[in-house]
């Protein structure tokens, strides 16, 4: 079993905010980084280190953290923004990565 | 331009071997860890390992290890996912990433394109 959770699936109506979480003891110690895949395509990622974004990610995705829980926020969710979402950090070992389970957002 | 690209798809039988590539460029392969990911159909993604291609030093989760074995060869800055003896269940997508790691931070970036693998009788 993933030692990070998210949600299974979110909804967002088209152009307004959602926010991802995902939550495990590691987050008090490690940055979360989040991925997004779409279907058929390999992962991305679209934040890295705290918060920053890679060239080509658009400025509507950002991340937070507070205690176990990191976040990542879709400020008008566009349609194309519609795609599984992974955080991934370390385990509470330290030794591993792990993937969360991932979250499936649904632009409507 | 930094790149991973792995090799094709593979159909397999119960109990044959398999080795599946990973080649970088646009970057000092050696000095980046290379990460290996399971998405098994439908399912999530699941670290596998990781492996650093100066000196070969490789870990695995405890879920993959004794299952696979990862290794590289710098000198044609290719990092490889090994089986000895497949299952059905090794039915998956197989993907590599370039690890970056910084104080308490860590990123898979860039992917590969990923590497089908099915195991079928």
């Amino acid at each position: 079993s993933s030692e990070l959770t998210q949600d299974p699936a979110v909804s967002v109506a088209l152009g307004q905010t959602v926010r991802i979480t995902c939550q495990g003891d590691s987050l008090r110690s490690y940055y979360a980084s989040w991925y997004q895949q779409k279907p058929g395509q390999a992962p991305v990622v679209v934040i890295y280190e705290k918060n920053q974004r890679p060239s080509g990610i658009p400025d509507r995705f950002s991340a937070s953290s507070s205690g176990d829980t990191a976040s990542l926020t879709i400020s008008g969710a566009q349609a194309e923004d519609e795609a599984d979402y992974y955080c991934n950090s370390r385990d509470s070992s330290g030794n591993n990565y792990v993937f969360a389970t991932g979250t499936t957002v649904t632009v409507l | 331009e930094v790149q991973l690209v792995q090799s094709g798809a593979e159909v397999m039988k119960p109990g044959q071997s398999l080795r599946i590539s990973c080649k970088g460029s646009g970057y000092s392969f050696s000095t980046y860890w290379i990460a290996w990911v399971r998405q098994m159909p439908g399912k999530g993604l699941e670290w596998m390992g990781i492996i650093y291609p100066y000196d070969s030093d490789a870990k695995y989760s405890p879920s993959f290890q004794g299952q696979v074995t990862i290794s590289a060869d710098k000198s044609i800055n290719t990092a490889y996912l090994q089986w000895s003896s497949l299952k059905a269940s090794d039915t998956a997508m197989y993907y590599c990433a370039r690890l970056s790691i910084r104080g308490r931070a860590n990123w898979f970036d860039p992917w590969g394109q990923g590497t089908l693998v099915t195991v079928s009788s």
